[in-house]
């Protein structure tokens, strides 16, 4: 089974631009959770998406979005970047029913997002 | 403040050396923890996961203990070996599935 997967890998953009950050899930995972990685601030929680709806959100600002297609693909967009939104932003997903505990996420290998 | 604390921040041993992380945790009501290793420039990958009713769970090398009642994990990494440097993750999920992270510790495995 394929594991979790993130696409651009690696991604330069200047101060003011828009990026979009994609996360294709584990096979019959249906939700989805991304996080920005700083050294630091470490790991950060910026939302999860379930079934299409965000489920949770992190303390970041509006300039973060994301939403998740009906095929359980998500994808993050960070408008108006700044300097400090350079980061690794992970991308994660589980085997979650909906209320549910979680039993297991399993991340990607990551964005690595420069901002100059 | 941060509801799962991990010690110590660093840690360099020689290769073929024992080791135990230590993991922290006021996270309630408790879920399960999970411990990660995260190699630099890659995404964390799962070592271990355990739930209330776990006190010991091994995956190779790696042993991950629990205790519910002081709420306090470590991970123990034996005959440590090069590729174990890497920085090591704890996470501890509520009820709610509220994740809450530790900044890690980096390992550094020296031969």
């Amino acid at each position: 089974k394929a594991g979790v997967t993130q696409t651009p890998r690696y991604l330069i953009k200047t101060r003011g631009q828009q990026v979009t950050l994609s996360c294709s899930p584990i096979s019959g995972h249906r939700s989805v959770s991304w996080y920005q990685q700083t050294p630091g601030q470490g790991l950060q929680f910026l939302f999860e998406y379930f079934s299409e709806t965000q489920r949770n959100k992190g303390n970041f600002p509006g300039r973060f979005s994301g939403r998740q297609f009906s095929n359980s693909r998500s994808e993050m967009n960070v408008s108006t970047l700044e300097l400090g939104d350079s980061a690794l932003y992970l991308c994660a997903s589980s085997r979650l029913d909906s209320g549910g505990p979680s039993q297991g996420q399993y991340f990607g290998p990551g964005t690595r997002l420069t901002v100059t | 403040k941060n509801q799962v604390e991990q010690s110590p921040q660093s840690l360099i041993i020689l290769e073929g050396k024992n080791c135990t992380l230590q993991c922290n945790y006021t996270v309630s009501p408790f879920s399960n923890l999970r411990w990660y290793k995260q190699d630099t420039g890659r995404g964390p990958v799962s070592l271990t996961i355990m739930t209330f009713s776990e006190n010991t769970k091994s995956n190779g090398r790696y042993t991950a203990t629990l205790d519910a009642d002081t709420k306090q994990s470590s991970l123990h990494i034996t005959a440590s070996q090069l590729s174990d440097s890497a920085s090591y993750i704890c996470v501890v999920s509520a009820n709610n599935n509220d994740m809450r992270f530790g900044a890690g510790t980096r390992l550094t495995v020296k031969p």
